[in-house]
């Protein structure tokens, strides 16, 4: 069985400050994909990255950044110089390849508070 | 393209009412699939399809059915709605291939907007 854990339940910061969301995913499977989801206060979930298992480059995207590390089964988020507007809960997901038609597990979200 | 819609955004049962949450997507992708989001936790997988005819149950299927008689729409159905119920409920599709004896997973899901559904 797949899991997925993200231990910080809440987190505050000050705006321009520097924030990282951890991610730990349990899987037996060799090949999967591992993702991002951001749900602002309206509610909707919007797909931020996907990184599939075979792919441990970083990734930066203006002030979002993803550390994907294998041997340590994490998929670490950073949001460099915080603004108000990433206010929202962010999940991390696992979803399988091969097995079980793909089928997603997500974390328990990560709520971010920026304060001004 | 509008992607993925659902209906309602909004609705309240009494405990024992049925209804029907719709689900319909226009990317033609194989694979659609319902979650429950409740407060504090990430979103469990009630049931899902990997194509017309199949469906098959996740995570929390009890007290809900589905059907997929098209490649479009996936609608949910809570038989005798109960206060567990009480949730907001999301449609989710995503492109699949097909490789050896099954079908996988190429791409992302993507979501709709919600329905949040109160059983009083």
């Amino acid at each position: 069985a797949q899991k997925v854990t993200q231990a910080q339940t809440e987190i505050s910061v000050v705006e321009k400050e520097d924030v990282t969301l951890d991610c730990v995913y349990e899987t037996r499977d060799t090949t999967y994909y591992l993702f991002w989801y951001k749900q602002p206060p309206s509610g909707e979930l919007v797909f931020l990255i996907r990184r599939n298992s075979f792919d441990e480059q970083n990734e930066i995207s203006g002030r979002y950044s993803w550390n994907f590390q294998k041997s340590t089964s994490s998929f670490n988020f950073t949001i460099t110089a915080s603004q108000v507007v990433d206010s929202a809960v962010y999940f991390c997901a696992l979803s399988e390849i091969d097995t079980n038609a793909g089928k997603s597990t997500f974390g328990d979200g990560t709520t971010l508070t920026v304060k001004p | 393209n509008a992607g993925v819609t659902q209906t309602p955004k909004f609705q309240v049962l009494k405990t024992g009412q049925s209804m029907t949450l719709q689900c319909a997507q226009d990317m033609n992708h194989e694979y659609m699939s319902w979650y429950r989001q409740d407060p504090g936790m990430g979103l469990r997988l009630i049931h899902y399809s990997v194509g017309a005819g199949i469906t098959d149950q996740g995570e929390v299927p009890n007290g809900y059915n589905v059907s997929r008689s098209t490649t479009e729409d996936f609608p949910l159905r809570l038989l005798s709605a109960a206060p567990s119920q009480t949730s907001v409920y999301f449609c989710a599709s995503k492109k699949t291939g097909l490789a050896g004896g099954g079908p996988y997973t190429t791409d992302t899901q993507y979501f709709g907007p919600g329905t949040r559904l109160t059983v009083l």
